[in-house]
């Protein structure tokens, strides 16, 4: 099974707000409402930022937000800040009883 | 506060076997699905397998790409979960991961990794 697909960069001044995509079939992305984010900065593991599409774990900051529309999840940073520099993978529940991952997208802050 | 450390990785020569070991702390284990994940030097992050809690621990799921060379398993009584990696290729190179699962599959809550390095 194909990772799921992220842009290979984004980035944004501080204060904006950036998106990144992540794109699958419905066969996980489009199927299920268990998509997840993840925030890893370099040398560190990485740290879930949202889960159930659009949830927000205890103690991660509102600027971070999760949509869904088909078979495209979305990450949306608002008021970015020279701390959300990493990078950020989405991931999902498949119809085969696995998650898959996306190929990534590291976060630039200019 | 949930831990989890990880341990096992290092220098192993292609063919060979390894496991790695996970223990787990600050949370009911035995009723919580645990996950592996990998990430090879400079690459995105790849689930590799998953184990249910107790009375869901026959569920041991496995990415095609790992299917038939890793195998999942935990003992409840210690708290540790482990991936027994065997025929070890190049391609294995990377830190693994343990992590507390979500649900059944989906990585919560990670821990730092051991780093697997298979080279002749």
């Amino acid at each position: 099974q194909s990772a799921l697909t992220q842009p290979a960069s984004v980035s944004g001044s501080p204060g904006q707000s950036i998106t990144i995509s992540c794109t699958g079939t419905n066969s996980d992305v489009g199927n299920y409402e268990y998509v997840s984010w993840y925030q890893q900065h370099p040398g560190e593991a990485p740290k879930v930022i949202i889960y159930d599409v659009n949830k927000r774990p205890s103690g991660v900051s509102y600027r971070f937000s999760g949509s869904k529309s088909g078979n495209t999840a979305s990450l949306t940073i608002s008021g970015l800040q020279a701390e959300d520099e990493a990078d950020y993978y989405c991931s999902s529940y498949t119809i085969i009883d696995t998650e898959i991952f996306g190929t990534g997208t590291q976060v630039t802050v200019l | 506060e949930v831990q989890l450390l990880e341990s096992g990785g290092g220098l192993v020569q292609p063919g060979g076997s390894l496991r790695l070991s996970c223990a787990a702390s600050g949370f009911r284990f035995r009723y919580t699905a645990m996950t592996w994940v990998r990430q090879a030097p400079g690459k995105g992050l790849e689930w590799l397998s998953a184990i249910g809690g107790t009375g869901d621990d026959n569920r041991k799921p496995y990415a095609d790409a790992v299917k038939g060379r890793f195998l999942i398993s935990r003992d409840n009584s210690q708290n540790m979960v482990y991936l027994q990696i065997n025929n070890l290729r190049v391609e294995d190179t990377a830190v693994y991961y343990c992590a507390k699962a979500r649900g059944y599959v989906s990585p919560e809550f990670w821990g730092q990794g051991t780093l697997v390095t298979v080279s002749s």
